[in-house]
Parts: C-alpha cells; structure tokens; sequence
C-alpha cells in the first residue's frame, strides 16, 4: 500500500498569503497525485489532477507541482473562503489512498 | 449536472450487515466507476473499494472479506453492503464517481452511518 504522508496537519494563515501543502509518496508513483478540498460537512471536491492539472471551474490560484515521491499543492494569494482541509490522494496503485490531511486555518 | 445521492438506514447495530445505495441522476452509471469512501467522524478519508458500470468490484484488502458493492444500471443506482459491522465502521460513507481519465470528479454528499445497539 502506498502511504501518503502530508505536511503540515495544520496551517494558520492570514488572507493573501500563499499557502504551499506537501505530500510524499512512500513509493514512486509517477504524477498520478490529485488534491482534494473539504469544507465542514461537505463532501471533498476535487482541485487539482496528475499532479497539475486544475478541474473544471476551481480558481487559477490552486496549482500543482511534483513528480515521483513529492508534491505540492500551492494556494497563491489564499481568500478567506479557502479554509478548508486539503486532502492527497493517489490512483497510481491499488488500494488508492489518501494522505492525513492538512487543515488550514485563516487568522 | 450530474448528482450523487447515498441513502440507507443511519443506525445499524453491531454484527449486522450496513447497506447504503448511492443514486447517479443527470449522467449515467455505465462508462464509469463507482467509489465508496469513508470518513470516521474528524478523520481523514479511507477507501473502501469500486465498482465499474459493467459490475466488476475491487474492494480494499483489509475489508474484503466483508464487502460487497453491485451495480444495477437498470436503476443508475450502484450500491454498497458491509457485513459484521463493528463500532469502527461509524463514519460518513461517500459514492464518488470515477471517470477512466480522472480521479474522483463527482461526490455525494455523504450518509452517516453509526453502529450502536
């Protein structure tokens, strides 16, 4: 099973502050890494696939980066309505697995 | 607009068998693959297995020997049973949906099952 290991659990930030997320990968799984946002008592939605392509509709200030074991989610310029907890998960390998997640907070 | 709906019984006790249906509206089920995900309360989110619209599951190792997912295109519905429930299969339990060029495009928005007597 490949692990995914998120960092940090937990960010605070103040508004317009870029916010960067990271996930490794205990094995190489290529680009196969997607990102996920979830808003209390909501259902995730999906930000950002292979690694960096952005979904239909999400904001260009969500980006992707990374190959192999370590990746990035960025939020460029962060908006209140961005607190959220942001999720990895990997589709390389089954079982598909998703890192802890990583809450963030806005001051 | 494609909608994901899951429903079923919210209290289920211990020992017995979980079933939730998850109702696919404004797409169809054939030509994609049905996830089932959870999430205990305040915890993060853990696959459960799939199906593909032509019926063939794949579950997740260490709850294969009780899972079972179906899909009844029939109805657009896929659907999902856990046997032998214990108070560890407390979560939220997600359909979402998989396109063979994408991850997870499409959730429901989730049931909430508790195992208690």
């Amino acid at each position: 099973e490949i692990i995914l290991t998120q960092s940090p659990e937990f960010q605070s930030v103040t508004p317009k502050e870029e916010v960067t997320i990271t996930c490794r990968a205990s094995q190489s799984i290529g680009a196969s890494i997607h990102w996920y946002q979830q808003k209390p008592g909501q259902s995730p939605k999906l930000l950002i696939y292979y690694t960096s392509k952005s979904f239909s509709g999400v904001p260009s200030r969500f980006s992707g980066n990374g190959f192999g074991t370590h990746f990035t989610l960025t939020i460029n310029s962060l908006e209140v309505e961005d607190a959220a907890t942001y999720y990895c998960h990997q589709s390389k390998y089954g079982p598909y697995t998703f890192g802890q997640g990583t809450k963030v907070e806005i001051k | 607009q494609v909608q994901l709906q899951e429903s079923g019984p919210g209290l289920v006790k211990p020992s017995e068998t979980l079933s939730l249906t998850c109702t696919v509206s404004g797409g169809s089920v054939s030509g994609y693959i049905w996830n089932w995900i959870r999430q205990p309360a305040g915890k993060g989110l853990e696959w459960i297995g799939r199906i593909y619209g032509s019926g063939k599951p794949e579950y997740n190792a260490p709850l294969m020997s009780r899972v079972t997912m179906s899909a009844d295109t029939s109805k657009n519905q896929v659907s999902l049973s856990l046997s032998s429930v214990t108070a560890a299969d407390t979560a939220v339990y997600f359909c979402a949906r998989e396109p063979y060029d994408l991850p997870f495009d499409y959730w429901g928005q989730g049931a909430l099952v508790t195992v208690s007597s």
